[in-house]
């Protein structure tokens, strides 16, 4: 069974105090791996899409990277607008996008 | 380039009554998602519609259901609502289907 998982569930941080948010996954047939950010009350914004084992995606202070087991989302010098929860999803050989349940980040100025 | 669109933004319903939700996806995409997210759970993949037609669906009654229209547009349908019905019900549109989908802003149902 397809599965995601992310860690930590909640992470705060100091502005400018660089970090890394894990998602390790489970999956038959690996048809892309998506990061999107999501403040509350609404839906989920589209950050990256990343496909293969080695590849790296960036965008202002994020960098997605990706294994065949875990992405890591690295967020550099954050700002108190990165603050939001972050999701990660996969999509399998069902072609289903399956989701984790995200981390809250809370930067502070 | 106006982005995936929902209605109503929020819905109050009683339990055992119907409940109609609306999607209109980005202009050009032909596949529409539909997802449950329950307070402290993820998201749940509901329904996914292309070119009309119901391509898969997740664990759901089948008192969950919906369509698209010929316009792409879709509705979900719940019927016979439950407490556990409650919920932000999230729309996503994709050029294809295996593209990264873009979400709309949400439906908050309310079942009381």
């Amino acid at each position: 069974e397809d599965q995601v998982t992310q860690s930590p569930e909640a992470l705060r941080l100091q502005e400018g105090e660089s970090s890394s948010l894990n998602c390790s996954y489970t999956v038959s047939g690996l048809r892309g791996l998506f990061w999107y950010r999501q403040d509350p009350g609404k839906g989920p914004e589209f950050l990256f899409t990343l496909y293969s084992a080695g590849e790296e995606k960036e965008k202002e202070r994020l960098k997605a990277t990706l294994t065949k087991k875990e992405s890591f989302l690295h967020i550099t010098a954050p700002k108190p607008e990165d603050s939001a929860t972050y999701l990660c999803a996969v999509r399998g050989a069902t072609n289903k996008l399956i989701f984790g349940t995200g981390t809250l980040l809370a930067v502070q100025p | 380039e106006a982005g995936v669109t929902q209605s109503p933004t929020h819905l109050i319903k009683t339990r055992g009554q119907q409940a109609t939700l609306r999607c209109s996806p980005i202009s050009g995409h032909t596949s529409v998602y539909w997802y449950q997210q329950a307070l402290g759970l993820g998201l749940q993949f509901l329904l996914w519609y292309d070119e009309g037609e119901e391509r898969n669906r997740g664990n759901f009654p089948p008192r969950f259901s919906g369509r698209q229209f010929p316009n792409y547009s879709s509705e979900l349908n719940v019927n016979a609502l439950e407490l556990e019905d409650s919920a932000l019900y999230l729309c996503a549109s994709s050029l294809v289907q295996d593209h990264e989908q873009y979400f709309g802003p949400g439906t908050r149902l309310t079942v009381t």
